[in-house]
């Protein structure tokens, strides 16, 4: 079974930086693309970022291009996001999900929460 | 604003059938792309509940079921149990831009 932990949420003042992670176990991870999803509370899911099994595809949302970086390290099974000159509208909870065979976000992390606010 | 539409919220009694849609436009469902949902229980991660707009992963009760026509998607759900009660959304591709995932804004559902 496919099990995903984020890590590296924390409270950050606006333009700042931070680097989330995403440690995966229970699948072969290289093989699967995989995602970051956020959450402001209360509101609706926004995907952020999408990366292939090997790294070499890599697609943003619009809100985050250009300041968020994500990556993996297939070594270590770990998927990333490098997130600079945040705002407070990045404020939310980031999941990780892989991604199947047809697209879907098949399964994700329980999330790591991002607040951006002096 | 979502660039899929989806009922805020939906509801009805125990035992019974709801249906909850998903409106996108020619860019995104009407382009041909699978439809996904999630169910998102409250205060825990989504999981995903359909994919490629009809099938359910191992562990998905058959009371779940997805449909997809034209430029709309629907969920249906029978046999409405206290335990359905959540946050579903639904989810696609939009050709606006390549990789580009669109959510629809979700829509909680309230068993009576």
């Amino acid at each position: 079974e496919a099990q995903l932990l984020e890590s590296g949420g924390a409270l950050v003042q606006p333009g700042g930086t931070l680097k989330l992670s995403c440690e995966a176990s229970g699948f072969p991870f290289s093989s699967f693309a995989m995602s970051w999803v956020r959450q402001a509370q209360g509101k609706g899911l926004e995907w952020v970022s999408s990366i292939s099994g090997r790294g070499g595809t890599i697609y943003y949302a619009g809100s985050v291009k250009g300041r968020f970086t994500i990556s993996r390290d297939n070594s270590k099974n770990t998927l990333y996001l490098q997130m600079n000159n945040l705002r407070p509208e990045d404020t939310a909870m980031y999941f990780c999900a892989n991604t199947g065979n047809y697209g879907s976000l098949d399964s994700w992390g329980q999330g790591t929460l991002v607040t951006v606010s002096s | 604003q979502s660039v899929l539409t989806q009922p805020p919220s939906v509801s009805g009694a125990p035992g019974q059938r709801v249906i909850i849609s998903c409106t996108g436009t020619s860019t995104n469902i009407g382009a041909g792309f699978d439809v996904h949902w999630y169910q998102q229980l409250p205060g825990r991660a989504p999981r995903l509940l359909i994919y490629g707009h009809t099938n359910r992963p191992s562990g998905v009760p058959e009371r779940f079921s997805a449909s997809t026509s034209g430029t709309s998607a629907s969920l249906a759900i029978t046999g409405l149990q206290a335990e359905d009660e959540a946050d579903y959304y639904c989810q696609s591709n939009d050709i606006k831009e390549t990789g580009l995932r669109v959510f629809g804004g979700g829509t909680r559902l309230t068993v009576l």
